[in-house]
């Protein structure tokens, strides 16, 4: 079966900084997902990417997967506060269902 | 707001008590998606929905969950004789106008079991 695996677990930034989250998978993805998780909430899509070498962006935060199709980072650029949360990728888990395969995620705390 | 709702938010209870949890999806959308996480973790899928005809269940679901969607619009999830181990996030999902990986997740409900 599919397995995600992302680095780091947990990452604190000062204010300003930039940071990569990276996402690994045990095979080929044919689709991979990114959201962001405040505690104790629901999840909150941000990017889907689907082509090898496709990069997106929104806002701050640009996401890549990479040609072969097994990895993918999100990086963010001049991190706030309101980054802080925690970062979870998904991967297409499949069969046709569409359920979604996830890492265990990345805290991120952002310090002022 | 993504326009998935989950009732209640939180819930406490007993151990071998039976819980029941209800998800609203994005009306427009014939699939919904329930998922737990646990602390730590990242979302495990639990089973699926395709209108009304549940199509998929994980191993995590075992004989005392059981989920319907009558009539092919809300959901519930009952846990019948809860255990310790069930306390954790649920969450309910729907697909967005993309496809069917473009979930929108709900904002979960809490369960604690004392």
């Amino acid at each position: 079966s599919q397995e995600l695996e992302q680095s780091p677990q947990s990452l604190i930034v000062q204010e300003g900084k930039n940071l990569t989250i990276n996402c690994t998978s045990s095979k080929t993805l044919y689709g991979l997902y990114w959201y962001k998780q405040k505690y104790g909430e629901g999840l909150i899509f941000l990017m889907m990417l689907q082509k090898g070498g496709e990069e997106k962006s929104h806002e701050k935060i640009t996401a890549k997967l990479d040609e072969k199709k097994q990895q993918s980072s999100l990086h963010i650029t001049a991190s706030q506060p309101s980054h802080a949360g925690i970062y979870l990728c998904g991967a297409d888990g499949g069969n046709q269902g569409g359920k979604l395969i996830f890492g265990q995620g990345t805290e991120l705390s952002v310090k002022p | 707001d993504t326009g998935v709702s989950q009732d209640p938010r939180h819930k406490i209870t007993k151990r071998g008590q039976n819980v029941t949890f209800r998800c609203d999806p994005i009306s427009e959308h014939n699939r919904l998606y329930w998922y737990r996480q646990t602390l730590g973790q990242g979302p495990e899928f639990l089973t699926y929905f395709q209108n009304e005809a549940q199509l998929e269940k994980s191993r995590l679901l075992s004989d005392r969950f059981s989920a319907e969607r009558p009539k092919g619009s809300f959901s519930t999830l009952e846990i019948q004789r809860t255990e310790q181990g069930d306390s954790a996030m649920y969450l309910c999902a729907s697909p967005g106008l993309a496809g069917y990986n473009e979930q929108f997740f709900g904002p979960g409900t809490r369960l604690t079991v004392l």
